[in-house]
């Protein structure tokens, strides 16, 4: 039982590249997101999704698409990479139910030059 | 939306004292309150979690406080070691109008050292 995935571990993007961070979970969990961390600023929420096919955006969406065709699958895109989009990526699931524990990847560290 | 404030920002103790950490939320409809240790360089790892229908929950030397009146929650921990040095991020969540899970909307963190 892998948990919760995340690739790639560390990327480097020059400004206006475009990428996608993958996350999958094997736990058939519902609820997926996506967080970035930068210093000092906590854990900000960017888009989640509360099942396949559905997604809404969290607090930080700009410069981000995300897409959910499988339970397992919740990849992150940027479309055009910016130096302010240089942070730590996580991807947490959870189960779609209330107080239901969210248990997180191990991150993606992204610089973008 | 929910806001949630964590203080204060770095502690540091000795190893052996106590250690506190406060956060304050303002949505009344949060009912659920995760804490998550992160050490440098990992994911961040729940280690303890309390619910609106609880006041205070143990976990060996940890324990978290939920005061739903003033809306604030605590995590204690006690006789502290080097392994507890970390950064400690409280959460909120909530029940979405529908029924669905509400997102977790953490605090800005607490970065505890221990002193040996």
């Amino acid at each position: 039982n892998a948990g919760v995935t995340q690739t790639p571990k560390f990327q480097v993007l020059k400004t206006g590249q475009s990428m996608t961070l993958q996350c999958a979970q094997d736990m058939n969990h519902e609820y997926m997101s996506w967080y970035r961390q930068d210093p000092g600023m906590g854990l900000r929420l960017i888009h989640y999704s509360v099942g396949a096919g559905i997604t809404d955006q969290g607090e930080v969406p700009n410069g981000y698409n995300v897409s959910r065709s499988t339970t397992e699958d919740f990849p992150l895109r940027l479309l055009s990479a910016a130096p302010s989009q240089t942070s730590v990526y996580f991807c947490a699931s959870s189960q779609r139910q209330q107080g239901a524990r969210a248990f997180f990847g191990q991150g993606t560290r992204l610089t973008v030059v | 939306g929910e806001n949630v404030e964590q203080h204060p920002s770095t502690l540091s103790v000795q190893e052996g004292d106590s250690a506190v950490i406060k956060c304050t939320y303002s949505d009344s409809a949060s009912n659920y309150f995760p804490w998550y240790k992160q050490e440098l360089g990992k994911r961040p790892q729940l280690i303890i979690d309390i619910r609106s229908n609880v006041g205070e929950k143990k976990d060996q030397r940890i324990a978290v406080t939920l005061n739903k009146t003033a809306k604030h929650f605590s995590l204690h921990i006690t006789e502290t070691q080097p392994e507890d040095s970390a950064v400690y991020f409280c959460a909120a969540s909530y029940m979405n109008y529908g029924g669905s899970q509400g997102n977790l909307i953490f605090g800005k963190g607490t970065k505890l050292s221990v002193k040996p």
